[in-house]
């Protein structure tokens, strides 16, 4: 079936650093894929997306690229803020069915 | 106010006991969808619904059950709860074909219910 495989964290940064999250899945078809952000005693958000492969998502300085032969969706963040301190998960969907499969998580703490 | 509102927001309860967690939405969204987020297991979809009256299980739905009172709201049931239903769960909503920001697909997620059951 369908996974979303993340990198184990924690991981700890200092502020402005580089930031890399590993994202793998395994899919049967061409999903469209997703980062959401978990900040401390908040729901998911999204905070970016690609729908096909060679797509380039961005948002809040993070950008990942939706790369079919290594099927793969890292996260990457050239310069990171105590602020993104939040658990980030990657997830999947099929397009029209909003249902989506999640890796599970890799916290982030950036220290001052 | 929040577009995806749950209640309760934390509940302890004991083994045995019937519980109900409440979702509303304000965004208008015809589907909505129940998940569990557990330490290093992610979230896992419970119960999902297309519109009123389309209710479909998700991969982890035994021991529970939903009811969609109407477009806006979505309740999860434990009719027996047990000690490893202690969890956070999280109520989300989305639209297919429309979202001003992100497009299609995106999934509006409340703040979440942590329960625990003794």
């Amino acid at each position: 079936g369908d996974s979303v495989t993340q990198m184990e964290g924690p991981v700890t940064l200092s502020e402005e650093a580089f930031l890399t999250i590993n994202c793998t899945y395994t899919a049967t078809g061409y999903p469209s894929l997703f980062w959401y952000v978990q900040y401390p005693g908040e729901g998911l958000q999204l905070l970016l997306k690609a729908t096909k492969a060679d797509d380039k998502g961005s948002n809040k300085g993070f950008e990942a690229t939706y790369r079919k032969e290594t099927t793969s969706f890292h996260l990457e963040k050239g310069s990171v803020q105590v602020s993104d301190s939040a658990v980030y998960f990657c997830a999947l969907t099929y397009n029209q069915g909003g249902k989506l499969i999640f890796g599970q998580g890799t916290e982030l703490s950036v220290k001052p | 106010d929040a577009d995806v509102t749950q209640t309760p927001r934390n509940r302890i309860t004991k083994t045995g006991k019937r519980i109900m967690l409440e979702c509303s939405q304000t965004k208008g969204h015809d589907r909505m969808y129940w998940y569990r987020q557990d330490p290093g297991l992610g979230l896992r979809l419970i119960y999902y619904s297309f519109d009123v009256k389309d209710i479909n299980k998700g991969e982890i739905s035994d021991g529970y059950s939903v009811s969609r009172q109407a477009q806006a709201k979505f309740s999860l049931s434990l009719e027996s709860a047990i000690p490893n239903q202690t969890a956070l769960y999280f109520c989300a909503t989305s639209d297919p074909y429309r979202d001003a920001e992100f497009g299609a697909n995106v999934l509006t997620f409340g703040a979440g219910s942590r329960l625990t059951v003794l």
